[in-house]
């Protein structure tokens, strides 16, 4: 069962600082890997999303760096602010052979201490 | 929009019983996916329909649940008979243009089998 791999599980960062997230995958059937974001009692929602043509993508406060030989990516949260604190997931689109959908990561609850 | 429609928002039952999950996509979405989450296992996708059609089943736990889309504007997740681990989250969300594209979730249906 193709895994994506999310680190770390849980983060704590004070207010202004770099809250940084990573995930790993497989071998993918299609390029395209987005952030999720999830607040408690809420459905998840895109943050960001990358398609590899490039190495990083910034939105804001969000960054997504792309590592595409290393099959590894990130996301970077500047200047972290209280209101940024929520659950992350990172996806990665699942191998082709077991078919083309996404599989999320197991999540990195962040806490953006004032 | 009213974004992704999903009810109940909580359902309490009892080991044996069916439950019906009810989800209305947004609008002018041809893809639509329902997910699980649970602290254990993260988030699952279960299935996934594509105008209507089941596109990939293969997250579907056993015979117990089963899925369909009548209409492009309505689906139904039923389990039957329900378990105690069958508790969980369950999110449905839409898209426009298929997994590789914004998947957006509706608020969710916590179920709980006692």
């Amino acid at each position: 069962q193709q895994q994506v791999k999310q680190s770390p599980q849980s983060l704590i960062v004070q207010k202004g600082g770099i809250s940084i997230i990573n995930c790993a995958y497989e071998n993918t059937a299609f390029d395209y890997f987005p952030w999720y974001q999830q607040f408690p009692g809420k459905g998840p929602a895109l943050l960001i999303a990358i398609r590899p043509d490039v190495s990083e993508k910034k939105e804001g406060r969000f960054t997504i760096s792309f590592n595409k030989s290393a099959k590894q990516f990130s996301l970077h949260i500047m200047d972290s602010q209280p209101g940024d604190s929520a659950t992350y997931f990172c996806a990665a689109p699942r191998i082709y052979n077991q078919g083309g959908k996404l599989i999320f990561g197991q999540g990195t609850e962040l806490s953006v201490k004032p | 929009d009213a974004g992704v429609i999903q009810s109940p928002r909580h359902e309490v039952t009892e080991m044996g019983q069916e439950v019906t999950l009810r989800c209305k996509p947004i609008s002018g979405h041809d893809y639509l996916f329902w997910y699980r989450q649970t602290m254990m296992r993260g988030l699952e996708l279960l299935i996934y329909f594509n105008n209507n059609v089941p596109i990939d089943d293969s997250g579907m736990p056993e015979d117990r649940f089963s899925a369909k889309m009548p209409n492009a504007s309505f689906s139904t997740l039923k389990i039957q008979p329900s378990e105690p681990r069958d508790s969980a989250v369950y999110f449905c969300a839409s898209s426009a243009r298929g997994v590789a594209d914004t998947q957006y979730f509706g608020p969710g249906t916590r179920l709980t089998v006692l």
